[in-house]
């Protein structure tokens, strides 16, 4: 699977759009992005997915370039309890089950 | 539809002693697989299963580690005999059926995990 940047950490005004940025320079072209993210002491939860097109649903928007090196995950309207560790994740669907989660990047909602 | 289900929620036990994680997927979803979580690995898979059968079990750190899922409904991570170093949160996941290739095949529900601590 393909490796992901993401910065470490990311402040955020509260009611902002709050846009988190994942590099993935070495992505093939059957790797799909994936979004997940964790609020404290909870498991991860799923937010989003796309291969190339943007993709929109009730929690997130996902912007992809179009060379698809990189990708910002959009949360329009931030609040508080969008607090959380947010992870980039880069995978092919055929024969592999895994997701690798890096270190992610520390979204904080200031009120 | 209540969600993974894993326990207990907390565990404190000594160096040496075998502790047992449990965990209840999601009704109807065939794949479970098991995270552990420490500050300095971050989350790493252990081992996951399709249909009640253990498919890769690469992560799990040692001969000390065992899983099983002797059903759909359940599944139980060991370790025996415990150490310090195993103190981590273990998150068990589940996943729905769907064919692979589907990217809807890749969405996981994690459980709350289960926070050990081996003194």
């Amino acid at each position: 699977d393909a490796k992901t940047t993401q910065p470490p950490s990311m402040d955020c005004a509260e009611g902002r759009a709050a846009n988190l940025p994942c590099n993935h320079s070495t992505i093939s072209g059957n790797e799909y992005v994936y979004w997940y993210r964790q609020i404290h002491s909870q498991g991860p939860q799923y937010i989003i997915h796309g291969l190339k097109n943007n993709e929109t649903n009730e929690m997130a928007s996902l912007i992809i370039t179009e060379d698809r090196k990189s990708s910002t995950l959009i949360l329009p309207h931030a609040t508080l309890r969008d607090t959380a560790v947010y992870y980039c994740i880069v995978r092919a669907n055929f024969g592999n089950e895994k997701l690798t989660f890096g270190t992610g990047t520390r979204l904080t909602i200031i009120p | 539809d209540a969600g993974v289900i894993q326990s207990p929620r907390h565990e404190v036990t000594e160096m040496g002693q075998e502790v047992t994680l449990r965990c209840k997927p999601i009704s109807g979803h065939n794949s479970l697989f098991w995270y552990r979580q420490t500050m300095m690995r971050g989350l790493e898979l252990l081992i996951y299963f399709n249909n009640n059968v253990p498919i890769d079990d690469s992560g799990m750190p040692e001969d000390r580690f065992s899983a099983k899922m002797p059903n759909a409904s359940f599944s139980t991570l060991k370790i025996q005999p415990s150490e310090p170093r195993d103190s981590a949160v273990y998150f068990c996941a589940s996943r729905p059926p769907g064919l692979a290739g589907d990217p809807r095949y890749n969405e996981q529900f994690f459980g709350p995990g289960t926070r050990l601590t081996v003194l």
